[in-house]
Parts: C-alpha cells; structure tokens; sequence
C-alpha cells in the first residue's frame, strides 16, 4: 500500500466549476500536511499547508481529518490557469522536511 | 533571492556512463534535499544534507548513487554507471532550517532530467 495515495485524475472540470481532490495517508504519526501544485515539465510549488482547523487561500480550501487519516482541497470558481498536478504531500513522522508525496491528480479546466 | 538551480536540465547518455548533476541551493540554506520522480511514479526523497553532513540517506536507491555537498553549498549527485532505470527527473530543494515539524517550507529546482539509453 502507498503511503499516500490520491485519484490520479484527470478531473475535467469547466471553468468556472468547483472541483475537490481527496488523499489519504497510512502513518498515523504523520506531522505536517501540503498540497503542492505541479505544472507539466516543472518544479513542485507549495500551494498551500493543511491544519486540522481547515484553512482557506482565496479560492482554495484544504482540510485535514486525523482520525480518517484523510487530506482535501477544494477549488471554487476553476480557472483556466488552475489546470496543473495537485500533489498531496505528508512529512514523515519525525524526518526533516522528508516529505512523501501522492503520485498526484491530474486537473484540466476547459473554457 | 535567487531560486534554487539545477544543470543540467536535461541529461541523455547510454547504459553503463557517468553522469553528475549539480544543484545550487538558495543562498544561506543550510539544508539541501534530492529527491527524484521516475516514470509514472510519484516523487521520492533520496537524501537531505545538513550543511556539509548527510543527515539520511535511506532514500538512496543503491551504491550506484553517490551525493556530495563540499563546503556546504552547492551539492553534486552521481550516477556510476547509469541503469535504465535511473531514468527520471531529479529534483533539488532547499529549505533554511531544519524543523522536525516540517513546518519549513522547501523551494524545489526545476529539476534534471537523466535518460538513459
């Protein structure tokens, strides 16, 4: 079993739409929780922590549920440019920055 | 503040060759990572330094791979000799101090890209 595991997608969404991606991850003593965004042929860029309150970044909210071990983030009002990889990425229990990444979830927004 | 840089950006050489790939990490982090994606895979930590020190290593997929961070500032990642399945985007980040929390954020290079044929 992966230690994180997302619907790899893609998700096809008109612009305009709200899109949610789910994750899961298997170490329950996992600390610290991101969604990174990834575009084709680039560099992982952090969008965005994920705390057990929830938080929101303008059209993105992320929520962490511990007990189900479960990671979210909601995208309202899909823009073309939103189209890209969103990686679930959890930080090993006590490792510096050894981060774990989902193999990601592919999301295109059409006009 | 200049990001984190990485040569080359593409690599392509035959089964059995060398090949070294080099990342400059932004300037003042002490800690530098590699990690790699290989094809229809999802993205692996290979080693974190602490400054010069290798701090883990448990990624390291074999005594195939060798890192380095001389000095403490840019890092070198050898592959000798190259497999096929070394094939992959190798990633650098960097981050400015440790944080067992993970609450310190890692700025990622662009990435090399090694082919092997």
């Amino acid at each position: 079993r992966k230690e994180v595991e997302q619907d790899p997608g893609p998700f096809n969404v008109p612009e305009g739409a709200t899109v949610a991606f789910n994750c899961t991850y298997s170490n329950s003593a996992s600390q610290s929780f991101f969604w990174y965004r990834q575009d084709c042929r680039k560099e992982p860029k952090l969008l965005m922590s994920v705390y057990s309150s929830g938080n929101e970044d303008g059209r993105f909210t992320a929520q962490l549920n511990r007990a189900s071990q479960y990671i979210s983030l909601l995208i309202r009002d899909s823009k073309l440019s939103d189209s890209a990889t969103y990686l679930c990425v959890v930080n090993k229990a006590g490792g510096y920055n050894k981060l774990i990444f989902g193999a990601g979830t592919r999301l295109a927004v059409h006009p | 503040e200049a990001g984190v840089t990485q040569f080359p950006s593409h690599s392509v050489i035959e089964k059995g060759q060398t090949v070294t790939l080099r990342c400059d990490p932004i300037s003042g982090h002490d800690n530098l990572y590699w990690y790699r994606r290989v094809m229809g895979k999802e993205i692996k930590f290979l080693l974190h330094f602490v400054k010069e020190s290798k701090q883990d290593e448990s990624g390291m997929p074999n005594n195939r791979f060798l890192a380095e961070r001389t000095g403490g500032t840019y890092s070198t990642l050898k592959v000798q000799p190259a497999e096929l399945e070394d094939s992959g985007v190798y990633f650098c980040a960097s981050s400015r101090q440790g944080s067992r929390s993970g609450a310190n954020v890692l700025t990622f290079g662009a990435g090399s890209r090694l082919t092997v044929l």
